[in-house]
């Protein structure tokens, strides 16, 4: 079935260093979702992107989707405590969503 | 206040009895799911129901089993059969269709002794 890889598994950053997560699958894609989960919490969505070369931006956080729907990354400018956790990408399959492996997000201060 | 709830939040049972979580949601979401998560892997689907009295399996049914009496609630029973059930359980819903978000209850996690 299909399949979504994330990359990295872990990161670890030094505060208001930079960090990316890559989402990549081998089949086109009708759209990609990102969540959070902070530790010991639960995933919490934080957008949505449709449209091939979709860039769209909340603060620190730039979400890219690729011109070919088949990869997605999230940027984070400038890392802080409070981004601490793990980043999921996500699709729609059919009646179902995908996720992917996530990467976890430590941030040292 | 919408949302989606999950009790309980840590819950113990001994091995061999069946245990039943609960999660209901007030969102007036059709579709339902429920995902099995182990300590620092991502999310796998356990069962989804898209309509009252309808649900089909996921990724790792085997084990457990649910029902979709009502359309707020999305009860999963852990049974005997599922052979490594100690995870920890997330319920989430959404609208019925491709460009819908999911909404995640807090998790219940489970552990058998």
């Amino acid at each position: 079935g299909q399949q979504v890889m994330q990359i990295p598994q872990y990161q670890h950053v030094q505060e208001g260093e930079d960090f990316t997560t890559y989402c990549n699958s081998s089949t086109t894609l009708s759209n990609i979702q990102w969540y959070k989960q902070r530790p010991g919490g639960h995933p919490v969505f934080l957008i949505q992107l449709v449209k091939s070369g979709e860039v769209k931006k909340q603060k620190r956080l730039t979400f890219q989707f690729g011109e070919a729907k088949k990869n997605s990354s999230l940027h984070i400018t400038a890392t802080q405590t409070t981004d601490v956790g793990t980043y999921f990408c996500s699709f729609s399959g059919t009646y179902k969503y995908i996720f992917g492996t996530g990467t976890r997000l430590k941030v040292l201060a | 206040d919408g949302g989606i709830t999950q009790s309980p939040k840590y819950l113990f049972r001994k091995e061999g009895q069946n245990v039943t979580l609960s999660c209901e949601q007030n969102l007036n979401h059709d579709a339902m799911y429920w995902y099995r998560q182990d300590p620092g892997q991502g999310l796998r689907l356990i069962y989804y129901s898209q309509i009252v009295n309808d649900f089909q399996k996921g990724d790792i049914a085997e084990g457990y089993s649910v029902s979709r009496e009502k359309k707020e609630s999305f009860p999963l029973t852990v049974t005997s059969a599922q052979k490594n059930p100690t995870a920890f359980y997330l319920c989430a819903s959404s609208g019925v269709g491709s460009t819908n978000e999911q909404f995640f209850g807090p998790g219940t996690r489970l552990t058998v002794l």
